[in-house]
């Protein structure tokens, strides 16, 4: 049974440039949170999707959006890069509230 | 692969023994809290939960107790091998909302 899957695992882009991260959550799994991890920190939560709506956002700008699709997939966007955007973006699924989360293994953005 | 944690609190111990990572939640609406190991390269990995109504929980040479009065969370884990070095994050979600929030990680030395 896959996990938690995310696509690239590495990316390099300027500042200014969008990017669009992928995650495919783990079979059985309807919730999609989206985390940013900086380097020696926990994870920051971003936003989470269900039914293909956000449900509940962190304290990230406007700059970061996403989506979710019916099959239950999602992405990051984020717009207008800062080189403070360089971090490591977490994708995690779960079954439901008060489940733990699978995560992926991450993709490390790295904005220049 | 990448180095997480460079600054975190460190906790070092003798292969064999048993380890006590404790922490600290901020918030006592949280009705469910969770441990998460993360390795260098990967995503976070659920390790153990526990909801509000108990105050210990055992799993597999862990055990998770919790202190609701004083707002406190600990991991324990026994007999403590090579493959448990990682960094542990104590994590708990608000009665009413969905998002899961992090604490800072603990980095977990097992010396051979």
């Amino acid at each position: 049974d896959a996990g938690v899957t995310q696509s690239p695992t590495h990316l390099i882009k300027t500042r200014g440039q969008q990017v669009t991260l992928r995650c495919s959550p783990k079979s059985g799994h309807d919730t999609v949170s989206w985390y940013q991890q900086a380097l020696g920190q926990g994870p920051q939560f971003i936003f989470q999707y269900y039914e293909e709506e956000e449900r509940q956002r962190g304290n990230f700008p406007d700059r970061f959006s996403g989506h979710q699709f019916p099959n239950y997939s999602s992405e990051l966007n984020v717009n207008a890069l800062l080189l403070g955007d360089s971090a490591l973006y977490l994708c995690a699924s779960s079954a439901g509230i008060n489940y733990g989360y699978t995560f992926g293994s991450g993709t490390r953005l790295t904005v220049v | 692969g990448e180095s997480v944690g460079l600054h975190l609190p460190t906790l070092s111990v003798q292969e064999g023994d048993n380890s006590i990572i404790n922490c600290a939640y901020s918030n006592s609406a949280s009705d469910y809290f969770i441990w998460y190991k993360q390795e260098s390269g990967k995503g976070p990995q659920f390790i153990i939960d526990i909801r509000s109504n108990m105050d210990k929980r055992q799993g597999q040479r862990v055990t998770v107790l919790l202190n609701k009065t004083v707002k406190h969370l600990s991991l324990q884990i026994a007999a403590t091998q090579p493959g448990d070095s990682a960094v542990y994050f104590c994590a708990e979600n608000r009665a009413g909302g969905f998002k899961t929030i992090f604490g800072a990680g603990t980095r977990l030395f097992v010396k051979a």
